[in-house]
């Protein structure tokens, strides 16, 4: 079956550590997101791309850093510098915005 | 000034009503207009989509669209418990140097279907 698949589901993180959260798709679309939702907050686009090796800066890109060597993968690393990591994070693709985007099953990370 | 907005809610409606969605965008030259279901601690996830004016519908649901007036909304007939959700608009985005590929979405309208 076709789908998004994100990892781990749940992440710890030590205040000054890095992590990288995982996001794979099998659906062969060309286009991948990450957002970050906060309670209140709705969606806000961390990063993007929409092709391999190219990627683009969303609204909240500061402290967060992304490749897309992969069609496939979009892997999206939260540094050290990023002041309030706490929060849910998703990925997404799609084939093209008229046809909206098919979400991963996000991935909460806290830092502890 | 907000480009896709929504009434935060919560809307709460008895089981078996209809429970109405609204939504306004900014932007003349959006074409594709979605509504995503998200259930606390879960994924959204895609419910209907419409692209040209006037009603869809799809089972319980029913999607309108008002280009002139820049309004989408959402109609669930015959409400349900399991309805209660978080309901978010998106709107394709033709800004950011012509790409087509980004969507904008509103916060969201929570929804609670009582028994």
């Amino acid at each position: 079956d076709g789908g998004i698949t994100q990892s781990p589901k749940y992440l710890f993180r030590k205040e000054g550590q890095n992590v990288t959260l995982s996001c794979e798709q099998n659906l062969n679309h060309d286009a991948m997101y990450w957002y970050r939702q906060d309670p209140g907050q709705g969606l806000r686009l961390i990063y993007y791309s929409q092709i391999v090796n190219d990627f683009q800066k969303g609204d909240i890109a500061e402290g967060y850093s992304v490749s897309r060597e992969k069609k496939e993968s979009f892997p999206l690393t939260v540094t050290s510098a990023q002041k309030n990591p706490t929060a849910f994070y998703l990925c997404a693709s799609s084939r093209a915005s008229l046809y909206g985007y098919t979400f991963g099953s996000g991935t909460r990370l806290t830092v502890v | 000034q907000k480009e896709v907005e929504q009434n935060s809610g919560p809307l709460s409606v008895p089981e078996g009503a209809i429970a109405s969605l609204n939504c306004t965008y900014s932007d003349r030259g959006s074409q594709s207009f979605f509504w995503y279901r998200q259930y606390s601690g879960k994924s959204p996830e895609l419910i209907m989509f419409i692209y040209s004016n006037g009603d869809k519908e799809d089972g319980r649901f029913t999607a309108q669209l008002n280009k002139a007036s820049q309004y989408v909304s959402l109609l669930i007939r015959d409400s349900q418990p399991s309805d209660s959700a978080t309901y978010l608009c998106a709107v394709n985005d033709l800004k950011s140097g012509g790409s087509n590929y980004k969507l904008t979405f509103g916060k969201g309208t929570l929804l609670t279907v009582n028994p």
